[in-house]
């Protein structure tokens, strides 16, 4: 099994540029989610999706959007890159919501200049 | 509002010390889980362990054990004669019941020397 997959490894954006990032598992979990991890601060929740056609607000929501049409996909797009979102991104899920551990993509290493 | 405090930054060993990582969290809620992570200089996140609120066991697995103490809102994670391997960035993290959503503490960098 792939797992949790994740792409691009890395990017490099200039401001004002979008694009997504995506993210796919392959082992039929309902919940899925996007942390990003700065120096210091540990992980943030962006955004999470319980279900196909099911999404909601994490802590740092701003300047992202996502969409869960699929139950594999749940992909993350930034609309209009900033300096602020240069980070690593890690796209999460697990098996539903009785808090089991979650599996971790490897993470994509973001740079908006 | 929850919260999980991983007061050390960074902690250094030589190897074969025994090292402790302190965690402390804040929740409201009655059941909630706790969870350690490790993520070593590659960069992936590693699942280690997950307790629940009405399970204050100790657990042991390897040189690897786990102290949760609810009295204290604490659980600490204790690895016996550290190796290089074990070098990482480790972090502890709490949800709710009810929701998947991971409060992460800001983590502890170890680093073992030979």
């Amino acid at each position: 099994n792939a797992g949790v997959t994740q792409t691009p490894k890395f990017q490099v954006l200039k401001t004002g540029q979008s694009m997504t990032l995506q993210c796919a598992q392959d082992m039929n979990h309902e919940y899925m989610s996007w942390y990003r991890q700065d120096p210091g601060m540990g992980l943030r929740l962006i955004h999470y999706s319980v279900g196909a056609g099911i999404t909601d607000q994490g802590e740092v929501p701003n300047g992202y959007n996502v969409s869960r049409s699929t139950t594999e996909d749940f992909p993350l797009r930034l609309l209009s890159a900033a300096p602020s979102q240069t980070s690593v991104y890690f796209c999460a899920s697990s098996s539903d919501r009785s808090n089991q551990p979650q599996h971790f993509g490897d993470g994509t290493r973001l740079s908006i200049l | 509002a929850q919260k999980v405090t991983q007061a050390q930054t960074e902690i250094s060993v030589v190897e074969k010390e025994d090292v402790t990582l302190d965690c402390v969290y804040e929740t409201r809620d009655t059941t909630y889980y706790l969870f350690w992570y490790k993520q070593p200089p590659s960069g992936e996140l590693v699942f280690l362990i997950r307790r629940n609120s009405f399970d204050e066991q100790n657990e042991i697995s390897g040189r690897y054990s786990w102290n949760f103490q609810k009295s204290t809102s604490s659980f600490n994670f204790t690895i016996t004669a550290s190796q290089v391997v074990d070098s990482a960035v480790y972090f502890c993290a709490l949800s709710e019941a009810g929701t998947d959503k991971l409060i992460f503490g800001t983590g502890t960098r170890l680093q073992v020397f030979p």
